[in-house]
């Protein structure tokens, strides 16, 4: 099993471009969520989805938006970015109701914005 | 709201024990993760908590009390490859898994 697994990586973008985050498990796990981590700020959750088709707002939604069309992919999308968005984002799965039910993370993805 | 404290930094000498502090402030508390994460790379889960006493696993340890909003992890015979930062965190009771992470912290290994 390959877990949570991001795309891309890295990436660098100029103000008021656009792009799409993608995060993948495997793991058929129900929930998903995005976070952005900043130095000295923790992990600060931005969207999360409870089921395929299910999206809700996290703690910093602002200049996000968020897809989760299939159970497995959860989509974060940047319309118009700006510096204040440079960050490494995260994004995790969980089971609910099994117990311990840990975020299992991918890689993350480190942004900036010029 | 919820509030969440950790050192920011610790330093510790190979071989010895360290104790990392968090201390919370809550509404609808139910349970409490450690994760550990090394510079450049995910969080990973080490320990969870739900109710009051010690958890146990290798030479992790963490600690619940539940009336004083009070967690600890207790890292023994400490490796360099311990050097990381100790991220805690409070789940919520609501409709889903809502997790606010403390702002971790960084401990150093040092031989």
């Amino acid at each position: 099993n390959a877990g949570v697994t991001q795309t891309p990586k890295f990436r660098v973008l100029k103000t008021g471009q656009s792009m799409t985050l993608l995060c993948a498990q495997d793991m058929n796990h129900e929930y998903m969520y995005w976070y952005r981590q900043d130095p000295g700020m923790g992990l600060r959750l931005i969207h999360y989805s409870v089921g395929e088709g299910t999206t809700a707002k996290g703690e910093v939604p602002d200049g996000y938006n968020v897809s989760r069309l299939k159970k497995q992919n959860f989509l974060l999308g940047l319309e118009s970015a700006a510096p204040s968005q440079t960050s490494v984002y995260f994004c995790a799965s969980s089971h609910w109701g099994q117990g311990v039910d840990e975020q299992f993370f991918g890689p993350g993805t480190r942004l900036t914005v010029l | 709201g919820q509030n969440i404290d950790q050192p920011t930094e610790m330093t510790a000498t190979e071989g010895a024990i360290v104790q990392i502090n968090c201390t919370y402030q809550t509404s609808g508390f139910n349970g409490l993760f450690w994760y550990q994460q090394h510079a450049g790379e995910a969080p990973t889960f080490l320990s969870y908590n739900v109710l009051d006493g010690l958890e146990e696993k290798g030479r992790f340890s963490s600690f619940l009390s539940r009336s004083k909003g009070y967690s600890y992890l207790l890292l023994k015979e400490l490796q360099m490859k311990d050097s990381a930062s100790y991220l805690c965190a409070v789940i919520h009771i609501g409709g889903y898994q809502k997790v606010t992470f403390g702002t971790g912290t960084k401990l150093q290994v040092i031989p």
